[in-house]
């Protein structure tokens, strides 16, 4: 069981938008900075969006990323086949005084 | 370029130890936080370990702790994994990755950059 709630499985249709949620508690999502990490098949994590919804050099602005309260979302805007990945949250936990995860969320472009 | 590249990984039965290393190169790996991330066949990612630059500062998972080590080579730009006592739910992509930390709107931050290809450990009889 992950500390951050994300969907299971999202989907949509080439150019369509699509945004995943995450859902914490105030000792995690609350209170520190919330990021995205896109994970293609069969390779490592990649960071997509850091300190809520800053994007690395390279990384599309076809991504970007929100919070409000406890909760942060992660919209995909042009959605392109290139994009069918797992994409999991993470956030500093306060309380375990460590990183935590989602359970990652596997968008499917039909 | 930066590069993280795991090594050690392989088959070990349950209560067996194991030895996971990473090279870093690419930058300067004694000003960096690193940590170890794994992840099952088919699940999420989970945070194992943490060890600060200079190696004074080290925290392990509930999951692991009493049984996994980290430690680092700052002469070497090397990362490394004891891992004793390996059980079933041990057997994971083991991920070394590099983290950032700071302020920024007077706010801490904390998280993982920079990623390797990763290690795959078995436990298994």
């Amino acid at each position: 069981q992950s500390v951050l709630t994300q969907p299971p499985s999202a989907s949509g249709t080439p150019g369509q938008r699509v945004t995943i949620s995450c859902s914490g508690s105030s000792s995690n999502i609350g209170s520190n900075f919330v990021y995205w990490y896109q994970q293609l098949p069969g390779t490592a994590p990649k960071l997509l969006i850091y300190r809520n919804n800053h994007r690395p050099s390279g990384v599309p602005d076809r991504f970007s990323g929100s919070k409000s309260g406890t909760s942060a979302s992660l919209a995909i805007r042009g959605l392109r086949s290139e994009d069918e990945a797992d994409y999991y949250c993470a956030t500093w936990d306060d309380s375990l005084s460590g990183p935590v995860f989602g359970g990652g969320t596997k968008l499917t472009v039909l | 370029e930066v590069q993280l590249v795991e090594s050690g990984g392989g088959l070990v039965h349950p209560g067996g130890s194991l030895r996971l290393s990473c090279a870093a190169s690419g930058f300067t790996f004694s000003n960096y936080e690193m940590n170890w991330v794994r992840q099952a066949p088919g699940k999420g990612l989970e945070w194992v370990a943490y060890i600060s630059a200079s190696a004074t500062t080290l925290y392990n998972a509930d999951s692991v702790k009493g049984r996994f080590t980290v430690s680092r080579d700052n002469a070497k730009n090397s990362l490394y994994l004891q891992m004793n006592s390996l059980r079933v739910d041990d057997t994971a992509v083991y991920y070394c990755a590099r983290a950032l930390s700071g302020f920024a709107d007077s706010n801490y931050y904390y998280y993982v950059d920079v990623w390797g290809k990763g290690t795959t450990v078995i436990v298994s009889s």
